[in-house]
């Protein structure tokens, strides 16, 4: 456990759906980010939060909705995905000037 | 953000040291060298991180030699559950509004045979 609780751990989901992923830490960091893995791809920088402010947004659909309403909690909102956008979701946080720690990630599939 | 090359897949013994590579010619005066080890289906776990020189812990070892264009993870005696994907990244800590951005490359894929 690395102290970075997504859920759900399993997201099945269709292409008119609406959800959300969840990510929450209590180690104190300030910055929280999303990575999207696809499968035989590297990891992908999503978003990037330092104090709760957005600082990274790295050209992703706007199907994709980031919410940091504390520096505990991000969410991810989906709608209207496509089956392209199933990968596992992994969710980090870091301290300033710290490497970040990993979640185990949201599996989500689009069908 | 340096680029790094490191191999595509390994294989090991069990009870072998295992020895993961990096390329990174362009590292930058304030970039650090991180390692992480990703199972299947779940989030990379930071394993070691290095500046120069060589750094140790309970699970690895970090060789950086002077020029600092290359890196070395040294894994001692691994077994089974040590299979898994490494990755080698290089950045600055101070990168961004004091987050640290990491870019992951395809990473080793290190299998460890019985």
């Amino acid at each position: 456990e690395t102290g970075v609780t997504q859920t759900p751990r399993h997201l099945v989901m269709g292409m008119t759906n609406k959800k959300s992923l969840k990510c929450e830490q209590h180690l104190g960091h300030n910055a929280m980010y999303w990575y999207k893995q696809s499968a035989k791809k590297p990891l992908e920088l999503m978003f990037v939060y330092s104090l709760e402010e957005r600082v990274e947004n790295n050209s992703v659909p706007s199907r994709f909705s980031p919410e940091c309403p504390n520096s505990s909690h991000l969410f991810l909102h989906l709608h209207t995905l496509q089956p392209e956008d199933s990968a596992l979701y992994l969710c980090a946080s870091s301290r300033p000037m710290a490497t970040p720690y990993f979640g185990s990630g949201t599996r989500l599939t689009v069908v | 953000l340096a680029k790094t090359t490191q191999p595509i897949s390994m294989d090991s013994y069990e009870g072998q040291e295992v020895n993961i590579t990096c390329s990174h010619n362009n590292i930058a005066t304030n970039d650090y060298i991180t390692w992480y080890q990703q199972f299947p289906s779940q989030g990379p776990r930071f394993i070691i991180q290095g500046y120069k020189t060589k750094v140790t812990n309970e699970v690895a070892s970090l060789f950086i030699p002077a020029d600092r264009k290359s890196s070395t993870l040294s894994l001692p005696r691994v077994s089974l559950s040590d299979t898994a994907v490494y990755y080698c990244l290089v950045g600055p800590l101070n990168s961004g509004a004091g987050s640290y951005q990491l870019t992951f490359g395809k990473g080793t894929k290190l299998s460890v045979i019985p």
